[in-house]
């Protein structure tokens, strides 16, 4: 596609659900990168990936969450037993290949809200 | 760890004045990418700066990196209501065992009143 695609676009559901969160990099971009972005707030760093491998899970705030990238294109990011300081904007972004210097190009983002 | 700072962390305007907004990180960055989120959208990239001292400019938009490659800046000559909106710092450290991982700043929101 023209550019990442993220669904839902929102996603409500009840404390202690388990949630899957879709991102589709642009065409032909090899890095992957997962951020949680609070109402106000920054950027967290979650996980990137680099192809199917995701090197470093150190950003993930807990053992509920958890990404997976297959094919090295589609990624989905899962949050396992929801909290409700879960809810917030969950944003995708891919790069041409991993490293610095690469631009992120980021998808509308998945708003997710747990009652 | 990393920590990057951004400030200030909202800024009101009249349409034709300045704005600038400051980054500061806790380490140096081997370099710092700079994205402006509109209202409801997505975090957008505008530039990068990899070079002590670079400056950098696109049209009104004025980007700054430290000689100490610590703090980086962007300045916005004449304010106008299309530039509303958050905008990030972003940095790579140099060296240490994040190589790769993007840290971004609270980023600054700005307001333009016509």
């Amino acid at each position: 596609g023209a550019g990442v695609s993220q669904s839902p676009s929102n996603k409500v559901t009840e404390k202690g659900k388990d949630v899957e969160l879709r991102c589709d990099p642009i065409s032909g971009h090899t890095a992957l990168y997962w951020y949680r972005q609070s109402l106000g707030q920054g950027l967290e760093f979650l996980i990137y990936f680099q192809g199917n491998s995701a090197p470093d899970k150190s950003g993930l705030p807990s053992d509920r969450f958890s990404a997976e990238r297959t094919g090295g294109s589609v990624s989905t990011l899962t949050i396992q037993r929801t909290q409700q300081e879960d809810s917030a904007v969950y944003l995708c972004a891919s790069s041409l290949v991993w490293g610095e210097g690469q631009p992120q190009h980021f998808g509308d983002g998945t708003r997710l809200s747990i009652l | 760890g990393q920590q990057v700072m951004q400030i200030p962390q909202y800024q009101h305007v009249q349409e034709g004045e300045d704005f600038t907004t400051y980054c500061n990180s806790s380490t140096t960055l081997s370099n710092i990418q700079w994205y402006k989120q509109r209202p409801g959208g997505h975090p957008v990239f505008l530039i990068q700066l990899v070079k002590s001292g670079e400056v950098k400019k696109q049209k009104r938009l004025t980007f700054q990196f430290g000689e100490a490659k610590k703090n980086s800046s962007l300045h916005i000559t004449a304010t106008q209501t299309t530039d509303v909106g958050t905008y990030f710092c972003a940095g790579y450290n140099a060296g240490g065992t994040s190589y790769g991982k993007l840290t971004f700043g609270q980023g600054t929101i700005l307001t333009v009143h016509p």
